[in-house]
């Protein structure tokens, strides 16, 4: 059974950092494409960020919105994907989910965890 | 970025009737190709999604055939042929065929 298991969230304040953890089990973690996805209610569902295999030497790719503030990485070893976020914003408050594609260049998300629920607040 | 704009934002329903939820995009989501990805989430409550149907119209594992999921180019369906009590959530319709992947709001489906 696939299972991803997010944590590292929490309340924080705007400028601050924090970062995401997801423990997956139940695949060959290395031999998947991983992707973040995040939830609020002002602006609903909203993919974030994506890291690809170490045979495409890591890849990464992130929305927009998140670039230059958050990194994705993975530690193959560990079946973890992290989420390094840096100069939080109010409007990055949402629960962080962890997510695993059906398959490769199958970009439909799959499996999902139960959340991170992230809070940037003063 | 593409937007997916999905109708109802409500769909009262009583059980045992068929609902049907629409989706359009912004753009074609008919990838260079030759598929659709077009695909549809359910999230329970107090849960995280969960994938119901895949480029357009392939029910994903374990997901009864009383989902069905058609369209092509801009306009997509998601039909329940008899809504059961386990059916009701809300309902997004997802695309992944231009970056950055975008989702709809949201259908949610409740007891009439």
């Amino acid at each position: 059974e696939v299972k991803l298991e997010e944590s590292g969230g929490g309340l924080v304040q705007p400028g601050g950092s924090m970062k995401l953890s997801c423990v997956a089990s139940g695949f060959t973690f290395s031999n998947y494409w991983m992707n973040w996805v995040r939830q609020s209610p002002e602006k609903g569902l909203e993919w974030v960020a994506e890291i690809r295999l170490k045979s495409n030497n890591y890849a990464t790719h992130y929305a927009e919105s998140v670039k230059g503030r958050f990194t994705i990485s993975r530690d193959d070893s560990k079946s973890s994907v992290y989420l390094q976020m840096n100069n939080l914003r109010a409007e990055d408050t949402g629960i962080y989910y962890c997510t695993r594609p059906y398959g490769n260049y199958a970009l439909w998300f799959a499996y999902w965890g139960q959340g991170t629920l992230v809070t940037v607040s003063a | 970025d593409v937007v997916m704009t999905q109708t109802p934002l409500s769909l009262p329903v009583s059980l045992g009737d068929q609902a049907s939820i629409s989706c359009r995009s912004s753009q074609s989501l008919v990838h260079s190709s030759g598929n659709t990805y077009l695909h549809w989430y359910l999230q329970k409550p107090g849960q995280s999604p969960k994938l119901l149907i895949y480029k357009v119209s392939n029910r994903f594992s374990g997901v009864p055939d009383r989902f069905s999921g058609s369209g092509s180019g801009t306009y997509f369906t998601l039909k329940i042929s008899r809504v059961e009590a386990e059916d009701l959530g809300v309902y997004f319709c997802s695309q992944s065929t231009h970056v950055p992947f975008t989702f709809g709001s949201g259908t949610k489906l409740e007891i009439k």
